[in-house]
């Protein structure tokens, strides 16, 4: 097993671009979460999905959008990139009330 | 205020020696703890659920004070491998399914020859 695997691992953009992150698992998860994590902060949640085809609002939600067509893979989008938007991004995915598990994560740089 | 609370550290720590430290959390409701281990540049990863009655696993000890709300990790015999972050990670209620977890910001180890 891959577990969970993110694409890309770097990205530079330049304001006002757009770009698709992808997180994939092979573990059959029900849940999955896209995170982002910034210096001195912890880990915020951005949007989840509870199952194929679902997609909820997380705590930081503004600027992206999310969509869970399959149950292995669930695609994080920025339309219009912003320096805030500059971060390392995490997902991760769970099963039941079993762990998270988090992909190794994308660097984005947003100039 | 932040949910989760951690000193950020450095705690800098002789091999073989002891470290502790703690995290407060705000939410009273909070019914689920767990420490997550981040090293440099890579993904959080389970170390250890934290248990009312406190827990231990190999040389880490956890321990709950719902009381005072905090929670404590505790690395006896520290190894060089043990240096990283350790990341506490709550969860609000066993009512949410949805299992969304707040994370504190990490408190750093580095453990030197």
């Amino acid at each position: 097993n891959a577990g969970v695997t993110q694409t890309p691992k770097f990205r530079v953009l330049k304001t006002g671009q757009s770009m698709t992150l992808l997180c994939a698992q092979d573990m059959n998860h029900e849940y999955m979460y896209w995170y982002r994590q910034d210096p001195g902060m912890g880990l915020r949640l951005i949007h989840y999905s509870v199952g194929e085809g679902t997609t909820a609002k997380g705590e930081v939600p503004d600027g992206y959008n999310v969509s869970r067509l399959k149950k292995q893979n669930f695609l994080l989008g920025l339309e219009s990139a912003a320096p805030s938007q500059t971060s390392v991004y995490f997902c991760a995915s769970r099963q039941s009330q079993e762990t998270q598990y988090f992909g190794p994560g994308t660097r984005l740089l947003v100039l | 205020r932040k949910e989760v609370e951690q000193d950020p550290g450095p705690f800098n720590v002789p091999e073989g020696a002891t470290v502790a430290f703690n995290c407060t959390y705000s939410n009273s409701a909070s019914q689920s703890f767990f420490w997550y281990r981040q090293d440099c540049r890579k993904e959080p990863k389970l170390l250890m659920s934290v248990y009312s009655s406190g827990n231990e696993d190999g040389r880490f000890t956890a321990q709950l004070n719902r009381a005072s709300q905090y929670i404590s990790l505790l690395i006896r015999d520290s190894k060089l491998s043990d240096s990283a972050t350790y990341l506490c990670v709550v969860r609000k209620a066993t009512t949410d399914s949805w299992g969304k977890l707040q994370f504190g910001a990490g408190t750093q180890v580095v453990v030197t020859p």
